[in-house]
C-alpha cells in the first residue's frame, strides 16, 4: 500500500522559503490514481488545504497561499515538493502530504505522513 | 461562500449516538468526507464519497448529506471514538478543496 513520508527543515526564519518533500513509497507516484496534496495545520487549530499537484504537473492551488507557493511533482524520486516563499510566524504549522481522490462530485485524502512541523522564527 | 462549518465541541454518552454536521453551500454540488484525528497523530479518513467506509473503519460510522448539510453519524459511540472530527469537500468551483473549523467529539 501506498506509505507517505514529509522531509525537510524544522526551522526557518522570517522572510525565507520554506521547503518540504514528500516521498511516496509502495507504489509510483505517476500511476494516475492520486493527486498529490499539501495540508497544513497551524499549532492547535484545524487543517488548511494549501495545493495538489496531477502527475501531469497540472497544480491548484489555495487562492490565499497562491502568490508564495509552488508545488513541483519529481518522478524520478517517486516525490513531489512544496516552496513556500516569504514566509512569517503565521506559517508555523504541521505540514502533512496526502494522497488526494476524486470521485463522482467528491474527493478524499488517503494515505496521509505523519505529519512535520515546521517553525518560522529568527 | 467556500466555507464549510462544523459545531466546535460535540458530546455523547458511551453506546449513545451522535451526529456531527458540516455545512456550506458547495454541499449542495458535492458530498464530503470525513476525518478523525487524535491527539498528535495525521487524520484519518472514515467517510468518502457521501457514504464509503474504508474496510478499517467500523461500521458503526456513516455519513449522509441533505442540501447544504452533510453529517456523520456515530452508532453507538466507543472510548476509541474521542477525538477531533473535520469534514472536507470541494468549494463551489470544483477546483479548490476546503476543510471545516472540526468537531471535537467527548464520548462520556
Amino acid at each position: 500500500q501506498v506509505q507517505l513520508q514529509e522531509s525537510g527543515p524544522g526551522l526557518v526564519k522570517p522572510s525565507q522559503t520554506l521547503s518540504l518533500t514528500c516521498t511516496v513509497s509502495g507504489g509510483s507516484i505517476s500511476s494516475g490514481n492520486y493527486y498529490w496534496s499539501w495540508i497544513r495545520q497551524h499549532p492547535g487549530k484545524g487543517l488548511e488545504w494549501i495545493g495538489y499537484i496531477f502527475h501531469s504537473g497540472s497544480t491548484f492551488y489555495n487562492p490565499s497561499l497562491k502568490s508564495r507557493l509552488t508545488i513541483s511533482i519529481h518522478t524520478s524520486k517517486n516525490q513531489f515538493s512544496l516552496r513556500l516563499s516569504s514566509v512569517t510566524a503565521a506559517d508555523t504549522a504541521v505540514y502533512f502530504c496526502a494522497g488526494g481522490h476524486s470521485g463522482s462530485f467528491s474527493n478524499w485524502f488517503d494515505p496521509w505522513g505523519q505529519g512535520t512541523l515546521v517553525t518560522v522564527s529568527s | 461562500s467556500s466555507e464549510l462549518t462544523q459545531d466546535p465541541a460535540v458530546s455523547v454518552a458511551l453506546g449513545q449516538t451522535v451526529r456531527i454536521t458540516c455545512r456550506g453551500d458547495s454541499l449542495r454540488s458535492y458530498y464530503a468526507s470525513w476525518y478523525q484525528q487524535k491527539p498528535g497523530q495525521a487524520p484519518v479518513v472514515v467517510i468518502y464519497a457521501k457514504n464509503n467506509r474504508p474496510s478499517e473503519i467500523p461500521d458503526r460510522f456513516s455519513g449522509s448529506s441533505s442540501g447544504s448539510t452533510a453529517s456523520l453519524t456515530i452508532t453507538g459511540a466507543q472510548a476509541e471514538d474521542e477525538g477531533d472530527y473535520y469534514c472536507n469537500s470541494r468549494d463551489i468551483s470544483g477546483n479548490h478543496l476546503v476543510f471545516g473549523g472540526g468537531t471535537k467529539l467527548t464520548v462520556l
